[in-house]
């Protein structure tokens, strides 16, 4: 069966405090994702990764790092939290390929920053 | 870039048949996903479409017009369980990425 763990479903940091958020999945998949899930908002895209040690930026990086060194596992830093961090954290992986496969989701991590 | 729009929120009675809809546009569209999330939870899949036409699945079908630019998500015999946000999303030709629209919280009633 697929799986996406992460690897807090609750966090709660001040600002300032550098966080990690942690991703790991079990499918020998090639690409993973970092979303942020806010009300109104819906699912935006930080950063991306298609392979051991590369990222790409998303949508919404600023503020956010990632770090891929090994394939089933993806990081995401927040250097400096900050309140306007403060979401829903969604990891994400598929396998690569013209036909490829959906995403699988991880249960999240619901980050407050105070 | 790409912009998705779907309805914010949609109700319906048990055992009928709702029809939720997604717009977009993009610059690489390589295929359109529905997705399901029940409150506090991970989406999960639902659908895929790349090709225009109609995909079923048990109650769920999607539809998807790429000339138009449009899908929809059919559920058909209704049932409370049912009652989640549903996400349109569509996946860039290059990166395999997904942008997601701000997604349809159906609510379902007896």
């Amino acid at each position: 069966d697929v799986k996406v763990t992460q690897s807090s479903r609750y966090l709660v940091k001040r600002t300032g405090e550098k966080v990690f958020l942690e991703c790991v999945q079990d499918m020998d998949h090639e690409n993973m994702f970092w979303y942020r899930q806010d009300p109104g908002l819906g699912l935006r895209l930080i950063y991306f990764s298609y392979d051991v040690k590369m990222k790409e930026k998303g949508d919404i990086p600023e503020g956010y790092s990632v770090s891929r060194e090994k394939k089933e596992r993806f990081s995401l830093i927040l250097e400096s939290a900050s309140t306007n961090q403060t979401s829903m954290y969604l990891c994400a992986s598929s396998k690569q390929g013209p036909r490829s496969d959906t995403q699988y989701f991880g249960p999240g991590t619901r980050l407050t920053v105070l | 870039g790409q912009n998705i729009d779907q309805p914010t929120e949609m109700t319906a009675t048990e055992g009928a048949i709702v029809q939720i809809n997604c717009t977009y546009q993009t610059s690489g569209f390589n295929g359109l996903f529905w997705y399901q999330q029940h409150a506090g939870e991970a989406p999960t899949f639902l659908s895929y479409n790349v090709l225009d036409g109609l995909e079923e699945k048990g109650r769920f079908s999607s539809f998807l017009s790429r000339s138009k630019g449009y899908s929809y998500l059919l559920l058909k015999e209704l049932q409370m369980k049912d009652s989640a946000s549903y996400l349109c999303a569509v996946r860039d030709r290059r990166y395999s990425t997904l942008t997601f629209g701000k997604g349809t919280m159906l609510l379902v009633s007896p």
